[in-house]
């Protein structure tokens, strides 16, 4: 259950587009469409952004996408906004039953 | 309003035992399954265990395979992590949360998490 890859941190300037990547293998990214990602603000919970790779739960803005290219996960935040600015994980099913995240990454909007 | 209230964190000795939980409101308990997921001071997420809506099922990440067990209790609405064996490297923030569907797919609701502290 080794954790997935993501950059340690990425930023942006407001109005910008960015893109998180989230690398794992053919046991998991690769394997299931269950890629999910989370936004967390320091000292809170985390909060569904995408879910099965492309999904955006009710309430989430459509600035937030999700897509998947083999082993390869990605988020992208358009239109960056100050309230963007937080810690981002991605999490993978790993097809034994069991749940893998990301290490997370810093975004920071400039 | 979809509600998760966990409960149940303090400090403890390495090699002790503690029962976390979590009260469910606001949904029909029974037909979800549900999640424990831990976040270590200043660290990442990190999956712990998983439960069936009915209970029958569970599942646990390699780092607590063996040390730790989840239950529900159905007429209570209520999710139980009994931790065991406990080390140090089990300090963490410890969230309950529900998914979207299915059991991995994504969780749309946690809760605001309770910590434990594992020191001598």
């Amino acid at each position: 259950q080794s954790a997935l890859t993501q950059p340690a941190s990425v930023s942006g300037s407001p109005g910008q587009s960015i893109t998180i990547s989230c690398t794992g293998t053919s046991s998991d990214v690769g394997g299931y469409n269950y890629v999910s990602w989370y936004q967390q603000h320091p000292g809170k919970a985390p909060k569904l952004m995408i879910y099965d790779v492309s999904n955006r739960p009710s309430g989430v803005s459509n600035r937030f996408s999700g897509s998947k290219s083999d082993n390869t996960a990605s988020l992208t935040i358009s239109g960056l906004q100050a309230e963007d600015e937080a810690d981002y994980y991605c999490s993978s099913y790993t097809g034994s039953n069991t749940l893998v995240f990301g290490g997370g990454t810093k975004l920071t909007v400039l | 309003e979809v509600q998760l209230v966990e409960s149940g964190g303090d400090l403890v000795q390495p090699g002790g035992s503690l029962r976390l939980s979590c009260a469910a409101s606001g949904f029909t308990f029974s037909s979800y399954a549900m999640n424990w997921v831990r976040q270590a001071p200043g660290k990442g997420l990190e999956w712990v265990s998983a439960i069936s809506g009915g209970g029958a099922s569970t599942s646990y990440a390699d780092s607590v395979k063996g040390r730790f067990a989840l239950s529900r209790d159905k007429s209570k609405d209520m999710l139980y992590l009994q931790m065991n064996s406990l080390r140090v490297e089990d300090t963490a923030v410890y969230y309950c949360a529900r998914p979207i569907r299915g059991v991995y797919r994504g969780f749309d609701y946690w809760g605001q998490g309770t910590l434990v502290t594992v020191s001598s």
